[in-house]
């Protein structure tokens, strides 16, 4: 079956426009989570989304939001964009929702702020 | 608040030999473990697990220790190969029904032939 899928794969944006990335998760999972990974920081946490619902969100300012589709796919949008957005966004998705499963990531979208 | 403090940063070993990457995390609640592996421009994937009521789990040459008491849990690999070269991530769960994850910072392994 298709993995998680990630669009566009690549990003390059100037400093205060917006972006939205999408994310299609596993045929049947209904839980999407999104995470930002640099190099210094690690993989940190955005949000958490089951059944169209927010159920968690991380340390990240508004500029950050995101929605969940009922077809569970879903997106994440950056506004006013900051050098320092530069990034791989990851979204990752499991079957419950609930950690029992684990998570399968997408491979990403690069984003550059320039 | 939430954390998962993880070491060494960087590890170099021989290969046919062993490697350990050490975790610790703050939230007491946390009853999920699990390790990721990413190499170089992939995803990050799931190689082995552990939740909080086993204190040990392997699969093949890894294992994965949990202790709950002291808030620490490790990888070892054993007989390290030079395709295990990549960043290692643990993470650590929050509370139940919930699949928010907290990683540490990573571990970058490098197996020499």
């Amino acid at each position: 079956k298709a993995g998680v899928t990630q669009t566009p794969r690549y990003l390059i944006k100037t400093r205060g426009q917006q972006v939205t990335l999408s994310c299609s998760p596993i045929s049947g999972h209904r839980s999407v989570s999104w995470y930002q990974q640099t190099p210094g920081q690690g993989l940190q946490f955005l949000f958490e989304y089951f059944s169209e619902t927010q159920r968690n969100k991380g340390n990240f300012p508004g500029r950050f939001s995101g929605r969940q589709f009922s077809n569970s796919r879903s997106e994440m949008n950056v506004s006013t964009l900051e050098l320092g957005d530069s990034a791989l966004y990851l979204c990752a998705s499991s079957l419950r929702g609930d950690t029992n499963y684990g998570y399968t990531f997408g491979s990403g979208t690069r984003l550059t702020v320039v | 608040g939430e954390n998962v403090e993880q070491h060494p940063s960087t590890l170099s070993v021989q290969e046919g030999d062993s490697a350990v990457i050490k975790c610790t995390y703050s939230d007491s609640a946390s009853n999920y473990f699990p390790w990721y592996k990413q190499e170089l421009g992939k995803r990050p994937q799931l190689i082995i697990d552990i939740r909080s009521n086993v204190g040990e789990k392997k699969d093949q040459r890894i294992a994965v220790t949990l202790n709950k008491t002291a808030k620490h849990f490790s990888l070892h690999i054993t007989e390290t190969q030079p395709e295990d070269s990549a960043v290692y991530f643990c993470a650590a769960s929050g509370a139940y029904n919930t699949d928010k994850l907290i990683f540490g910072t990573g571990t970058r392994l490098q197996v020499f032939p």
